[in-house]
């Protein structure tokens, strides 16, 4: 059974720090791993998504790599911004071909000015 | 914006009633998810409608049906609401792998 873990499940960074969110996954058979951004009350913006034959992709300042065979993708953001503040998730495809996403408990960032 | 619209955006019933969601899905996009989310939870899936079949069901009784129209347009239903239904209710349209949220319904039972 695929199980989606985020840590930390919250951070706290002054304006302008780079920081690492991570994502790990316990089968590593997966076709691909999005992020999410979740403001709060809100729904879910994709960030990016990692093709299974992918190492990382990038958007701005955001970077997601993905090793499959660790169980293991960081979503590495730069320069951060107080803007950046809200829940990331990351998520997984289930195993079984029912278009189910198993998503991590998120990770809740909060930049200060 | 996503293309994803859900309506209503709030919504409070009371314990034992009923209550229906609905999503639009974004254009050309055939397959619709639907999700709950608990406070400080991640997502969990409900099920997922593939040109208005079910095509998945996650870990939920029954009482949780919905229907998909031939314009892909989706509805939730749950029926004898309970106190813990109260949640972020998320629909989402897929394409090619990626899945497209929209902004969600938060639905108390009180």
């Amino acid at each position: 059974k695929q199980e989606v873990t985020q840590i930390p499940a919250a951070l706290s960074v002054p304006e302008g720090e780079n920081l690492v969110l991570n994502c790990s996954f316990t089968d590593s058979a997966i076709y691909n791993l999005q992020w999410f951004r979740q403001d709060p009350g809100k729904g879910l913006t994709s960030l990016l998504l990692i093709q299974s034959s992918q190492r990382e992709q990038t958007s701005g300042r955001l970077n997601a790599s993905l090793d499959k065979s660790s169980g293991r993708s960081t979503l590495y953001i730069a320069a951060s911004q107080p803007g950046d503040s809200a829940t990331y998730l990351c998520a997984v495809p289930d195993s079984g071909n029912t278009g189910k996403l198993i998503f991590g408990q998120g990770t809740t960032l909060q930049v200060k000015p | 914006e996503t293309g994803v619209t859900q309506s209503p955006t709030h919504l409070i019933k009371t314990r034992g009633q009923q209550v229906t969601l609905r999503c639009s899905s974004q254009s050309g996009h055939n397959t619709v998810s639907w999700y709950q989310q608990a406070l400080g939870q991640g997502p969990q899936f409900i099920f997922q409608y593939y040109r208005e079949e079910e095509n998945g069901r996650g870990n939920f009784p029954p009482r949780f049906s919905g229907l998909q129209f031939p314009n892909y347009s989706s509805e939730l239903n749950v029926n004898a609401l309970e106190l813990d239904d109260s949640a972020l209710y998320l629909c989402a349209s897929s394409e090619q792998g990626k899945a497209f949220f929209g902004q969600g319904t938060r639905l108390t039972v009180v």
